[in-house]
């Protein structure tokens, strides 16, 4: 079936430090990924829209010069927090499809901690 | 993009069939209905998806009523790993839509 990988699965970092964080599709090719977040017992929250080949769309309320998203190949989209603060320490999922009328699929995440 | 509304959290013992329920009143006619599990510190993690009436997997079943404004997903002989978030999603398998998520609900299995 349709996998996703993130890397890495968790990353500890100073304040004003930025992280990258990618996301694979390792069978499949997804000209769309998209990126979550979800702080403790809450739900996901949807981030931003990677379209490959082209800038990100990005959710009412996050900052795309903070949260910057590559989409280069079909199988690849990187989300790089810049200059990282603790208030960005969370839990960071991107998910793919790879055909029409077929589930989503997600990575295993990544876990941010800013110190 | 559709709401959709479920129980907070449940509680089963193991070896019982749980059945969470889940309302969409305003599902579109092109919505699919997915369920996918999440467990701490992994993401989501597919269960089944159906349109209408009944679609039944290795995992689990999913009843669709006929108006689709609810779904049921329903767990057979719950085991303790069952334990975990079950959220249900509405919206088009299109590729490009984003999936919004409910709170889910949280499973208890209990021994």
């Amino acid at each position: 079936g349709a996998v996703v990988s993130q890397h890495p699965s968790w990353v500890i970092c100073k304040s004003g430090t930025s992280v990258k964080i990618e996301c694979r599709s390792l069978d499949f090719q997804a000209t769309t990924m998209f990126w979550y977040r979800q702080f403790p017992k809450q739900s996901l929250m949807l981030m931003a829209t990677s379209n490959e080949g082209s800038k990100a769309t990005y959710e009412q309320g996050v900052e795309k010069d903070k949260f910057l998203i590559n989409h280069a190949s079909l199988t690849l989209s990187t989300l790089t927090v810049t200059s990282a603060h603790p208030e960005d320490s969370s839990f960071y999922i991107c998910s793919a499809q790879d055909t029409f009328n077929q589930p989503q699929h997600f990575g295993d995440g990544t876990r941010l901690s800013i110190l | 993009l559709a709401k959709t509304t479920q129980p907070i959290s449940m509680d089963s013992y193991e070896g019982q069939e749980v059945n969470i329920t889940c309302s969409h009143n305003n599902i579109a006619t092109n919505d699919y209905i997915t369920w996918y599990q999440q467990f701490p510190s992994q993401g989501p993690r597919f269960i089944i998806q159906g349109y209408k009436t009944k679609v039944t997997n290795e995992v689990a079943s999913l009843f669709i009523p006929a108006d689709r404004k609810s779904s049921t997903l329903s767990l057979p002989r719950v085991s303790l790993s069952d334990t975990a978030v079950y959220y249900c999603l509405v919206g088009r398998n299109s590729g490009n839509t984003p999936l919004v998520f409910g709170k889910g609900t949280r499973l208890s299995v209990i021994a």
